[in-house]
């Protein structure tokens, strides 16, 4: 089976320009996390999925950041305005039911975003 | 809130020694603790866990024993290798539907043959 994947691996951008960024959890995951990981630091929190809908939000740094999982399955992460201090790899992660501590949150590999 | 100390690196070794990578939290509750390991151009992957205190997790000859009374989780291997070389991060989990993961900064282990 197919683990989390992460598109694009790599994206450049300038500052100002939109992007989005999308994750394939694992199938059958109901709960889905976004991660963002700056240079020589852990992965921080910033928002949790489960289905469709939104259960924490509380990581998003400011409303220029925006994600979504419509149909419960794929995720984007949005973000308008791009400076370039969100340049970082961005992580996405799913397990099987977030509402337990002990299931396992399987990570992607990852998009590293750069921002000129 | 959460939070995940790990100690400063990076951390260099030769083949054989042995390891200890200290890590506490502070934490409301009774947290769930984890080792991640992100091997060079690989994705993070979990290596091992505890889920309450004394219990004992272990992978691949490592582990790390979940200590209330010290907020500690330290790794600890008996005999490294080269194919250890790795970025290693502690981190917790709150209990019930608190689900988010909290990092430390992550050390970098470097095994010289």
């Amino acid at each position: 089976g197919a683990g989390v994947s992460q598109t694009p691996s790599n994206k450049v951008t300038e500052k100002g320009k939109y992007v989005e960024l999308r994750c394939d959890p694992i199938s059958g995951h109901t709960a889905l996390y976004w991660y963002r990981q700056s240079l020589g630091q852990g992965p921080e929190f910033l928002i949790y999925f489960q289905g469709t809908g939104a259960a924490d939000d509380s990581g998003l740094p400011n409303d220029r950041f925006f994600a979504v999982r419509p149909e419960g399955s794929v995720s984007t992460l949005k973000i308008q305005r791009t400076e370039r201090g969100d340049s970082a790899v961005y992580l996405c992660a799913s397990s099987t039911d977030g509402t337990s501590s002990y299931n396992e949150q399987f990570f992607g590999p990852g998009t590293r975003l750069t921002v000129l | 809130g959460d939070s995940v100390t790990q100690m400063e690196g990076p951390v260099t070794l030769s083949e054989e020694a042995f390891l200890t990578i200290n890590c506490t939290y502070t934490a409301t509750g009774y947290p769930s603790l984890f080792w991640y390991v992100q091997y060079p151009g690989e994705g993070l992957q979990l290596l091992l866990k505890a889920t309450k205190a004394d219990d004992k997790g272990s992978n691949k000859g490592f582990e790390a024993t979940y200590r209330k009374e010290t907020t500690s989780f330290h790794l600890e291997k008996g005999s490294v290798q080269v194919s250890d070389s790795a970025v290693y991060f502690c981190a917790l989990r709150g209990p019930g539907a608190n689900s988010k993961l909290t990092f430390g900064k992550g050390i970098t282990l470097s095994v010289r043959p």
